[in-house]
């Protein structure tokens, strides 16, 4: 059974520019959520989506933004780039969210905002 | 919101010995308490998890124990290796769709493990 996959792994991007991430999770699996890892930071909860709908969202700007598609692949977007932004974002992956469910993370994607 | 305080920062054993990391959790709702290890440039990965109807897993040679009471939880690793060499990160999540908690994971800030030979 596949992981979670993301894409691109590595990008660089210039201030003021957008970025959109792709995130695919397991196979099943109907939860994607979005993290931002940093060294200042740490591992910071932006959003989760679960059958096309946002179901939490954490305290992120409006840049930040997200979306799921039916097949439950999900894309993230960062508008306005800041160099700030540079950061490993991390999606994760889970069957639905009650009670017994294993969130999984892919290997991240790792944007350095120049 | 929920706040996972996590301790020590940093964490040096001799390989063999034991390593204890804890965490404390604010949200007496949360239910759900994984722990993840993070090696450089890499993907958290889950070594454990435990849920708030059980006090205490273990996996060989990883532990969790969880006391809701205190509101904390500790990850224990006998017989170190230098392969555990790594950083930790616990977290807490309410998880329950008739609570709508989904699944947002609140972490600790992370404690790394050193295990010397």
């Amino acid at each position: 059974k596949a992981g979670v996959t993301q894409t691109p792994r590595y990008l660089i991007k210039t201030r003021g520019q957008q970025v959109t991430l792709s995130c695919s999770p397991i196979s099943g699996h109907r939860s994607v959520s979005w993290y931002q890892q940093t060294p200042g930071q740490g591992l910071q909860f932006l959003f989760e989506y679960f059958s096309e709908t946002q179901r939490n969202k954490g305290n992120f700007p409006g840049r930040f933004s997200g979306r799921q598609f039916s097949n439950s692949r999900s894309e993230m977007n960062v508008s306005t780039l800041e160099l700030g932004d540079s950061a490993l974002y991390l999606c994760a992956s889970s069957s639905s969210g009650e009670s017994g469910n294993t969130i999984y993370f892919g290997e991240g994607s790792w944007l350095t905002v120049v | 919101g929920e706040n996972v305080e996590q301790h020590p920062s940093t964490l040096s054993v001799q390989e063999g010995d034991s390593a204890v990391i804890k965490c404390t959790y604010s949200d007496s709702a949360s239910n759900y308490f994984p722990w993840y290890k993070q090696e450089l440039g890499k993907r958290p990965q889950l070594i454990i998890d435990i849920r708030s109807n059980v006090g205490e897993k273990k996996d060989q040679r990883i532990a969790v124990t969880l006391n809701k009471t205190a509101k904390h939880f500790s990850l224990h690793i006998t017989e170190t290796q230098p392969e555990d060499s790594a950083v930790y990160f616990c977290a807490a999540s309410i998880q329950g769709l008739l609570t709508g908690g989904g699944n947002k994971l609140t972490f600790g800030t992370g404690t790394q493990l050193k295990v010397e030979l």
